[in-house]
């Protein structure tokens, strides 16, 4: 069973700092996603790496792909409150392409 | 991109009836769903995944007889939970595949509440 591991699971910071979130797994994905969310609304998707090495940029958070392909991380620079919410990474299983999420990380912007 | 449509957004009923949520892809043919349930502050835990034309395949301790899963068109799929119990109130959320470098697409949830 392929697992991603996420970290922190629980983030409060002030606004104007900077961040990282980790997932990691011991599977290779072919390509892991990161999704935000509100409360009581479904996942958004903020970004799909596919390339061992990858790095993208969504204005201030970038995203890094492992050489590996078995870890991913968001890092947010600057935070701001409107960050606040559950940060999402997940990973097709490469069986029928379910889609397994790590366990989120709670973020908290105070300002 | 796809858009997918879940409905109702929230839902109370008392125990031991059973209640229904629609997830319906309104641009995308989809021939596989998802389901997924979560808890407060939680992430999304994968139910079943939902075929058109066949029977869902269900998780490990997922119930089956108790969240029926419904594929009858390319662009519809409903969860049936049945004899509703308190345990069952979560949020439930559906998905679909729209390729594997786009991502999946998602419903924006249904909060079910047991009384």
């Amino acid at each position: 069973t392929q697992l991603l591991e996420q970290s922190p699971q629980f983030l409060s910071i002030q606004e104007g700092e900077n961040l990282t979130v980790y997932c990691n797994s011991s599977s290779v994905f072919s390509s892991l996603q990161w999704y935000r969310q509100e409360p009581g609304e479904g996942p958004v998707l903020l970004v799909t790496v596919v390339t061992g090495g990858e790095v993208k940029k969504l204005k201030r958070l970038t995203f890094q792909f492992g050489d590996a392909r078995k870890d991913s991380s968001l890092h947010i620079t600057a935070a701001q409150t409107g960050d606040t919410g559950l940060y999402l990474c997940a990973g097709a299983d490469n069986q029928g392409g379910k889609l397994i999420f790590g366990q989120g990380t709670e973020l908290s912007v105070k300002p | 991109g796809a858009v997918v449509s879940q409905h109702p957004s929230w839902v109370i009923c008392k125990s031991g009836t059973s209640v229904k949520i629609e997830c319906r892809s309104l641009d995308f043919q989809a021939t596989t769903m998802f389901w997924y349930r979560q808890f407060p502050k939680q992430s999304l835990m994968l139910m079943a995944t939902s075929n058109e034309g066949s029977k869902a395949t269900y998780e490990q301790g997922v119930e089956k007889d108790k969240f029926l899963i419904n594929h009858a068109s390319l662009t519809l799929s409903t969860l049936t939970v049945t004899s509703a119990h308190p345990e069952d109130s979560s949020f439930y959320i559906c998905s679909v595949i729209i390729g594997e470098v786009m991502g999946y697409t998602f419903g924006s949830g249904t909060r079910l509440t047991v009384v």
